[in-house]
């Protein structure tokens, strides 16, 4: 499995920018790198996702590495709502487990006023 | 559009009971999935189905059935609950395996 590593927790200042970073170094050349967040006692809540080019929707930004080993999620201006947990996934494509999302621990983002 | 309804919310089971875990879409989305989540361990896949009588083992299958019937609906079947069963459980669905997940809200299972 391609798996991720993201730093067990961050804070971030409300109204600021929050950059949180990801490391996929073994990343094949056709997965895709997904974030989802999962706020206190819900279910997980999709972010964005991208293969190669930065991407940008109305929640955030996703910036990949030019090599594909890394990536940062950015949340221009983050809100007391943003605490949550961010979970950057890489897509696995196996004939026995098609499309898994393999969740690892990810970053606890508490935001603060 | 109600998304994905997990159904109940909240349980309490005896071991060896069995029980129904609900999980329905109203998307039309032909990928659906179940996950279990442990504190400490993140969201482990059980099982998941590509289409309508399509279905397969996933990380933690092991104590649990499944059936996809019908492209709305796929039920997680405990066939003798066991304490280590006890977890809080996610069901998904999307367009696609490799498509963006939708999550419903989880049922709370306690297994005594």
């Amino acid at each position: 499995d391609a798996k991720t590593t993201q730093p067990t927790s961050m804070d971030c200042a409300e109204g600021r920018a929050a950059n949180l970073p990801c490391n996929h170094s073994t990343i094949s050349g056709n997965e895709y790198v997904y974030w989802y967040r999962q706020i206190h006692s819900q279910g997980p809540q999709y972010i964005i996702h991208g293969l190669k080019n930065n991407e940008t929707n109305e929640m955030a930004s996703l910036i990949i590495t030019e090599d594909r080993k890394s990536s940062t999620l950015i949340l221009p201006h983050a809100t007391l709502r943003d605490t949550a947990v961010y979970y950057c996934i890489v897509r696995v494509a196996e004939s026995s487990t098609l499309g898994r999302l393999y969740f690892g621990r990810g970053t606890q983002l508490t935001v603060w006023p | 559009n109600a998304g994905v309804t997990q159904t109940p919310k909240f349980q309490v089971l005896k071991t060896g009971q069995s029980m129904t875990l609900q999980c329905a879409q109203d998307m039309n989305h032909e990928y659906m999935s179940w996950y279990r989540q442990d504190p400490g361990m993140g969201l482990r896949l059980i099982h998941y189905s590509v289409g309508a009588g399509i279905t397969d083992q996933g990380e933690v299958p092991n104590g649990y059935n499944v059936s996809r019937s019908t492209t709305e609906d796929f039920p997680l079947r405990l066939l003798s609950a066991a304490p280590s069963q006890t977890s809080v459980y996610f069901c998904a669905s999307g367009r696609g395996s490799n498509q963006p997940q939708h999550f419903g809200d989880g049922t709370r299972l306690s297994i005594l």
